[in-house]
Formats: C-alpha cells, sequence, structure tokens
C-alpha cells in the first residue's frame, strides 16, 4: 500500500539554525509530492510541491525539498530557520494521503 | 486570491444533535475533501467528492454523511454527533487531478458536550 511516512513526531531547533524535516514515501512510481505548512488553529498552506523534472524544489517562505529516489524520501530544508516558522509540517502525495505531521519547536 | 470557506470556527453541540458543516470554494474545483484533525493521528479522510452529487467514503466514514449538491459547496453531517467526534475538521478542494496540491479552509474547531 502507498503510505507517507514522517519519523519524527517533534522537532526543535534554535532560530537561525538550519533545518530538515524527514519525509519517507513508499510508491511504486515517481510520486508526486507534497509539503504543507499548518500555523496554530489555522489550516493547511501548500509550501511546494514535486511532480517531476528537478529534484530539488523551491517553495514559499524561504523553503526548499529534494526528491531522492534512492532514498525514497523527501525531505524538507530551510537554511535558517525564524520563529515564525514554528508550526506543523505535513508531507503529501497525490493520492490523498499525508504524513502525520512533524512540530517544529524554535527555541530563540 | 482563491479560498476555500468553513461556515464556522468554533461550534459547540450537544451529544445526539444533528451537525451540518458548511464548506465554500470559489475556485471552481471538481474534488472536496473533508478531515478531521487530531492529536497524534494526524488527518484522516472522511468522504471526498470528484463531483457534483458524486461521493466516495474516506478512511474514518463512520458517523458522518456529506452532501454536494453544488460544485461550490460540500456540507459535512454528523448525524447525531457524539463526544468522539470532537476534532478539528478540515476542509480542502482541488482540481480533477490532484496534481496540484490542495486548498485548505481554516478549519472547524467542534466541541460535543
Amino acid at each position: 500500500a502507498q503510505s507517507v511516512t514522517q519519523p519524527d513526531i517533534h522537532i526543535t531547533v534554535s532560530e537561525g539554525a538550519s533545518l530538515e524535516l524527514r519525509c519517507n514515501y513508499s510508491y511504486g512510481a515517481t510520486p508526486y509530492l507534497f509539503w504543507y505548512v499548518q500555523s496554530p488553529g489555522q489550516g493547511l498552506q501548500l509550501l511546494l510541491k514535486y511532480f517531476s523534472g528537478d529534484t530539488l524544489v523551491q517553495g514559499i517562505k524561504g523553503f526548499e525539498a529534494e526528491f531522492k529516489r534512492s532514498q525514497s524520501s523527501f525531505n524538507l530544508r530551510k537554511p535558517s530557520v525564524h520563529w515564525s516558522d514554528a508550526a506543523e509540517y505535513f508531507c503529501a502525495d497525490n493520492k490523498i494521503i499525508f504524513g502525520k505531521g512533524t512540530r517544529l519547536h524554535i527555541l530563540p | 486570491d482563491v479560498k476555500v470557506t468553513q461556515s464556522s470556527r468554533y461550534l459547540v453541540k450537544r451529544t445526539g444533535e444533528k451537525v451540518f458543516l458548511e464548506c465554500v470554494q470559489d475556485m471552481d474545483h471538481e474534488n472536496m475533501f473533508w478531515y478531521r484533525q487530531d492529536p497524534g493521528l494526524g488527518l484522516r479522510l472522511i468522504y471526498f467528492s470528484y463531483d457534483v452529487k458524486m461521493k466516495e467514503k474516506g478512511d474514518i466514514p463512520e458517523g458522518y454523511s456529506v452532501s454536494r449538491e453544488k460544485k461550490e459547496r460540500f456540507s459535512l453531517i454528523l448525524e447525531s454527533a457524539s463526544t468522539n467526534q470532537t476534532s478539528m475538521y478540515l476542509c480542502a478542494s482541488s482540481p480533477r487531478w490532484a496534481n496540484y496540491g490542495y486548498t485548505f479552509g481554516s478549519g472547524t474547531r467542534l466541541t460535543v458536550v
């Protein structure tokens, strides 16, 4: 069965530090993959998406993600986090499957 | 700016009441979805619709029904609300080919007492 897995439930980083959130997928063909962000009490907002082609995709708010077929991964990165990045992040595919989310905490 | 609007941000209902959660999108999207979100469980799909008057069960349809009489509106119905349906409910929409990702509403936090 297809699945999207986010191994980390919580991640804590210091403001200004780099960030990487992990996402693994289980899919036979090349998947369509997405990252969403959810601020407290809000709905989800699309950060970026991967269809095909360039494996490094840029998104909004300074985020990027890299598709690695050999590792079945689509990890989200940001070079320097800001306090406003504290939120929950979801990886998803286009088969309506979401990961369970990673909550990002930022230390001042 | 494209939008998915959920009619209520917060609702408090009594056990046994019939509850309607409304969702409207202005993007002419074919697909619409209802999820519930609970701590530690992520997003779980309740129902989705890929066209007017069409509906498909998701992972947790028990205790819920849906209605889609118009393309822009997708309603979630709790026939007889129970305390275990206390949750955050999220509506989303997408074009027919969901490869473009979803647009979500802001959510409705429902408390059943």
